[in-house]
């Protein structure tokens, strides 16, 4: 079955530097992949969204990779802020199909 | 102007009643869904509609119906209901099937004792 996973572990870096976060997948050939930012007792809220023909894409601070070779996309949040510190989900879909979560990676950023 | 609503916003049952959490979007989106985040934070889908016809049904226990009285609403109904049905359960809306972007309602938190 599918499978996609992301940093178990939160991730906690200093202010100013660049935040990159990691979400692999298995057993899936997605056409297309999305980052979202959940913060505590919050919904999800929709940052980017690639398609398997990109191979990069940016919007102001935050930058996505997708690799369907390695199966593995990267989400890098440059000049990080402390207001940056949330949980970070990736989410899989091939086209009309359902989108698939990953676990979610906590990033804590300080000052 | 909330995009996508949910109500209520805690619930708090005992084991066995029967309750019900309520989904209203106001962005005009054909797809609405239902998902289930444990403790863990493992976000799942249990439903998705499209105009009002079911179109994506997880193995979800049967005690779970939804309801699309129109586009704009799509209800959970939860019968019977078990302590693992605790958890946050999140409606969301995109423009149509499939069509990327899916905006979140703020979730319910259900709590069965």
């Amino acid at each position: 079955s599918q499978k996609i996973e992301q940093n178990s572990e939160a991730l906690n870096i200093q202010e100013g530097k660049t935040a990159t976060l990691t979400c692999n997948y298995t057993n899936y050939s997605p056409a297309y992949l999305q980052w979202y930012r959940q913060d505590p007792g919050r919904g999800p809220v929709f940052l980017l969204l690639i398609r398997e023909n990109e191979k990069e894409k940016r919007k102001e601070r935050l930058k996505v990779t997708f690799d369907t070779t390695l199966k593995q996309s990267l989400f890098h949040i440059t000049a990080s802020q402390p207001a940056d510190s949330a949980t970070y989900l990736c989410a899989l879909a091939r086209n009309t199909d359902k989108l698939i979560f990953g676990t979610g990676t906590r990033l804590q950023v300080f000052p | 102007d909330t995009a996508v609503s949910q109500t209520p916003k805690y619930l708090v049952t005992q084991m066995g009643n029967d309750k019900s959490i309520k989904c209203e979007q106001n962005l005009g989106h054909d797809t609405m869904y239902w998902y289930k985040q444990d403790s863990k934070k493992f976000l799942k889908i249990m439903f998705s509609y499209n105009n009002k016809e079911l179109i994506i049904n997880e193995t979800v226990p049967n005690r779970f119906s939804p309801k699309s009285p129109d586009k704009a609403h799509l209800n959970l109904h939860i019968n019977s209901l078990e302590l693992g049905d605790s958890a946050v359960y999140f409606c969301a809306s995109s423009k149509s099937q499939g069509e990327g972007e899916q905006f979140f309602g703020p979730g319910t938190r259900l709590t069965v004792l």
